[in-house]
């Protein structure tokens, strides 16, 4: 199947940086990729989705400022959390929609931990 | 608004045993219905797709259902051994994104 890589898979950062999470489809080119953020013992959460060419989608009390997402290439899109803080500390995951693929299939990251000290 | 909501939310059983994972969700207006497995602090690994037009799928000792006219998916894990104790998610597929369930913690006992 196809293949989604996201890195870094471990990021601990000090209060107040920005932390940049990469999310590549290696073996197709993706129009829409998905950013979601989990907490511990909880489900994926929709943060935004993440078009080509165009400005990000973002879902109800996600706060586009602070993480911004750039979707450059068919290939590649990027989360930026900015002035990242403690409560931003979570487990964010990135899927990618194969257009060419059968069946609207999504194809997920291994997913980058954040820890904000 | 999509809900999805999975029961029981954590699971404990001996080794060997059959199990069902339960999903249901309010709109049956769906391209797909997906079950993934998480490990802990990993990704999500993809198990069964179930088109909307299907009622079930089956891989190895997994098999997944669909019944849309009541809002339900199951899990079915037949011979339950250690190896399959992680998160189940169950994931329902609109069009343009996946809405997630709660998930069911398994733990399958030696």
């Amino acid at each position: 199947g196809a293949v989604v890589s996201q890195h870094p898979s471990w990021v601990i950062c000090k209060s107040g940086t920005s932390v940049k999470i990469e999310c590549r489809s290696l073996d197709f080119q993706a129009t829409t990729m998905f950013w979601y953020r989990q907490f511990p013992k909880q489900s994926l959460m929709l943060m935004a989705t993440s078009n080509e060419g165009s400005k990000a989608t973002y879902e109800q009390g996600v706060e586009k400022d602070k993480f911004l997402i750039n979707h450059a290439s068919l290939t590649l899109s990027t989360l930026t959390v900015t002035s990242a803080h403690p409560e931003d500390s979570s487990f964010y995951i990135c899927s990618a929609r194969d257009p060419q693929g059968a069946k609207n299939i999504q194809y997920f990251g291994a997913g980058t931990r954040l820890s904000v000290l | 608004k999509q809900e999805v909501t999975q029961i029981p939310a954590a699971l404990s059983v001996p080794e060997g045993e059959n199990l069902v994972l339960n999903c249901s969700f309010t709109d049956s207006a769906i391209y797909n219905l997906q079950w993934f497995r998480q490990d802990p602090g990993k990704g999500l690994t993809s198990l069964l797709l179930i088109q909307s037009s299907q009622r079930e799928q089956t891989s190895g000792r997994l098999n997944a259902s669909l019944d849309k006219s009541s809002g339900r998916s199951t899990l079915y894990i037949a011979a339950s051994q250690p190896g399959d104790s992680a998160t189940y998610l169950c994931a329902l597929n609109a069009g343009n994104m996946l809405t997630f369930g709660g998930g069911t913690r398994l733990m399958v006992k030696p």
